[in-house]
């Protein structure tokens, strides 16, 4: 069985502040892929990122980070300096090798007020 | 942009009708999953098509079909509505490694009444 947690349903901050939004996720294979998606208000699911299981490397892109860890199955998404623009509803979902599925978590809702 | 499109946007159909929701993939992807988004949850997985045959399926019943076209292109048809099945529709369309990251439609927002 596979499940990823997103414990958070709902977050606000105010613009520039740092946020992050987390991920736990439960799978008994050793070969699975995790992803983020954004989810604007239009309804369309944007992909932000893609990690496998054997790539525990954290990434950056421009503010968006994330930190990959095995050890908690944790896949943690940090919005920078947060911008109005990154409201959204932001799903993070898994993949594994013995599924055709993405498995999606219940999705963090984010607010940034100016 | 993804390239993935979806039509109609928007539908609203009456309780026991039936529905077909169009999508067409992304250039290149041979693989279109489709997806159902209740509101406020996360996408569910409806079924999978590879090659216009079904790939994998999730948890939904026989009166949720699907199709899939040489050119790739794909239809989910759902009979017998239920107030139930208003949600977004979500199509997706990637290659068939599990790894490979899937891009979304805009969906299809069915209303049923």
């Amino acid at each position: 069985a596979q499940k990823v947690t997103q414990a958070q349903t709902e977050i606000s901050v105010v613009e520039k502040e740092d946020v992050t939004l987390d991920c736990v996720y439960e799978t008994r294979d050793t070969t699975y892929y995790l992803f983020w998606y954004k989810q604007p208000p239009s309804g369309e699911l944007v992909f932000l990122i893609r990690r496998n299981s054997f790539d525990e490397q954290n990434e950056i892109s421009g503010r968006y980070s994330w930190n990959f860890q095995k050890s908690t199955s944790s896949f943690n998404f940090t919005i920078t300096a947060s911008q109005v623009v990154d409201s959204a509803v932001y799903f993070c979902a898994l993949i594994s090798n013995s599924g055709y599925a993405l498995n999606f978590g219940k999705g963090t809702s984010l607010l940034v007020t100016p | 942009e993804t390239g993935v499109t979806q039509s109609p946007t928007h539908l609203i159909k009456t309780r026991g009708q039936q529905v077909t929701l169009r999508c067409s993939s992304q250039s290149g992807h041979n693989t279109v999953s489709w997806y159902q988004q209740a509101l406020g949850q996360g996408p569910q997985f409806i079924f999978q098509y590879y090659r216009e045959e079904e790939n994998g399926r999730g948890n939904f019943p026989p009166r949720f079909s699907g199709l899939q076209f040489p050119n790739y292109s794909s239809e989910l048809n759902v009979n017998a509505l239920e107030l139930d099945d208003s949600a977004l529709y979500l199509c997706a369309s990637s290659y068939p490694d599990r790894g490979d990251s899937a891009f979304f439609g805009q969906g299809t927002r069915l209303t049923v009444v």
